[in-house]
């Protein structure tokens, strides 16, 4: 029983709808990201919040807009998505501790289907 | 970005070994993660490896050389719900984790 939910699980949108994704953890973790997975494609990193600051944006194009209002919480706002946006989008959270390793736990993803 | 490579595919047989390679370059290195995901599924952790040499977990065992940017993950007694996609992750120097393509092993009967 993973510790990150994820909703929806699936997501079926045109390219001109507004769509949120969101992702809760339960673990008490300080740091939350959002991972786009493509098929046969490495993951690829695009936000980082740790302690709720955005830490990192991996040169994301701007119909993608995340928003942690608090530890526990991450979004990600979608509009205006291109077919090739198509893919499972997995949130992730982890304790981060310096000079050691933070265990990735990963949420159960969102398939996002852009038509 | 970082480079991290490992085999696209790999199939065996129900109760043998199979040995997934990882080899990597990062700007330092800070240690390096096995995940496994199955179909449909979230990856899930197996196993880390900060310092050189072997790690064992019952079935699964990751094995690490930093100086030649080597990793293995070792699965024995292959079970058919070892099927799966298992993907190496390497943390840089900055603490930034990257992925690889991920490895799909299928298990015959």
């Amino acid at each position: 029983e993973t510790g990150v939910t994820q909703t929806p699980r699936h997501l079926v949108m045109g390219m001109t709808n507004k769509k949120s994704l969101k992702c809760e953890q339960h673990l008490g973790h300080n740091a939350m990201y959002w991972y786009k997975q493509s098929a046969k494609k490495p993951l690829e990193l695009m936000f980082v919040y740790n302690f709720k600051e955005q830490t990192e944006n991996n040169s994301v194009p701007s119909r993608f807009s995340p928003e942690c209002p608090n530890s526990s919480h991450l979004f990600l706002h979608l509009h205006t998505l291109q077919p090739e946006d198509s893919a499972l989008y997995l949130c992730v959270s982890s304790q981060e501790v310096s000079g050691g390793p933070d265990t990735q736990y990963f949420g159960p993803g969102t398939r996002l289907t852009v038509l | 970005g970082q480079n991290i490579d490992q085999p696209t595919e790999m199939t065996a047989t129900e109760g043998a070994i199979v040995q997934i390679n990882c080899t990597y370059q990062t700007s330092g290195f800070n240690g390096l993660f096995w995940y496994q995901q199955h179909a449909g599924e979230a990856p899930t952790f197996l196993s880390y490896n900060v310092l050189d040499g072997l790690e064992e977990k019952g079935r699964f065992s990751s094995f690490l050389s930093r100086s030649k940017g080597y990793s293995y993950l070792l699965l024995k007694e292959l079970q058919m719900k070892d099927s799966a996609s298992y993907l190496c992750a390497v943390r840089d120097g900055d603490y930034k984790l990257s992925f690889g393509a991920g490895t799909t092993v299928t298990v015959r009967a």
